[in-house]
């Protein structure tokens, strides 16, 4: 049973604008919650991440927002630029081991 | 600096064939993962290691075996491969579980696509 959710596959987003990406979960125990980004034939590479007695954290143009309440979380990129076109991996920390999201796809239109 | 070198990039296989994807880390890491991504899927574990000598299951770990015999090597092995077994694996390490969330960051490699027909 997927624990962290990406329920939209895809984002176009016209370039300047802000990106919202979304992510859900279901654990409560989870520790920490992380961003990874991901060119095509690359390996995942950190963004962001957030602890689960926050709920925002902030580096440069990238922002993630945590609703314990509602175990959500979002990504917001201001502005959004071309070379953000990437898939966006939501992850989720607990115990020894990282449980991912099935990623979206962001696409920044120039 | 090379981070995370995963071994080979790509490979085709038949069924019932065995292999050995093998993941080189020079950060010193102490832990180290296994991975499979699928269409739909997201990032599965497989298995992974807390350390030299050990290693754990993870969500999806039947049908594969691992190894780390050196800090900085681990292998993932497929002793007879099924088309099911075809995706895209990525390894990556991390410096060590502790309260700094820093120390916990995964580092991935480039992956290996591995075809079984």
């Amino acid at each position: 049973d997927q624990q962290v959710k990406q329920n939209s596959p895809s984002l176009s987003v016209q370039e300047g604008r802000i990106s919202i990406l979304n992510c859900d979960y279901t654990n409560s125990m989870f520790d920490y919650f992380l961003w990874y980004k991901k060119y095509p034939a690359e390996g995942p590479t950190f963004l962001i991440s957030i602890s689960s007695i926050k709920d925002k954290n902030e580096d440069g143009r990238f922002t993630v927002f945590l609703n314990k309440s509602a175990k959500h979380l979002s990504l917001h990129i201001v502005p959004s630029q071309p070379g953000d076109s990437a898939v966006y991996f939501c992850a989720a920390f607990r115990g020894n081991q990282f449980y991912f999201g099935t990623g979206t796809s962001l696409t920044v239109i120039p | 600096n090379a981070g995370v070198t995963q071994t080979p990039k790509f490979r085709v296989l038949k069924t019932g064939q065995s292999m050995t994807l093998l993941c080189a880390q020079d950060m010193n890491h102490e832990y180290m993962y296994w991975y499979r991504q699928d269409p739909g899927m997201g990032l599965r574990l497989i298995h992974y290691s807390v350390g030299e000598g050990t290693t754990a299951k993870g969500e999806v770990p039947d049908g594969y075996n691992v190894s780390r015999l050196k800090k900085q090597n681990f292998l993932l092995g497929l002793e007879s491969a099924a088309p099911s077994q075809t995706s895209v694996y990525f390894c990556a390490s991390s410096p060590g579980q502790s309260k700094s969330l820093a120390k916990n960051i995964q580092y991935f490699g480039a992956g290996t696509r591995l075809s079984v027909l």
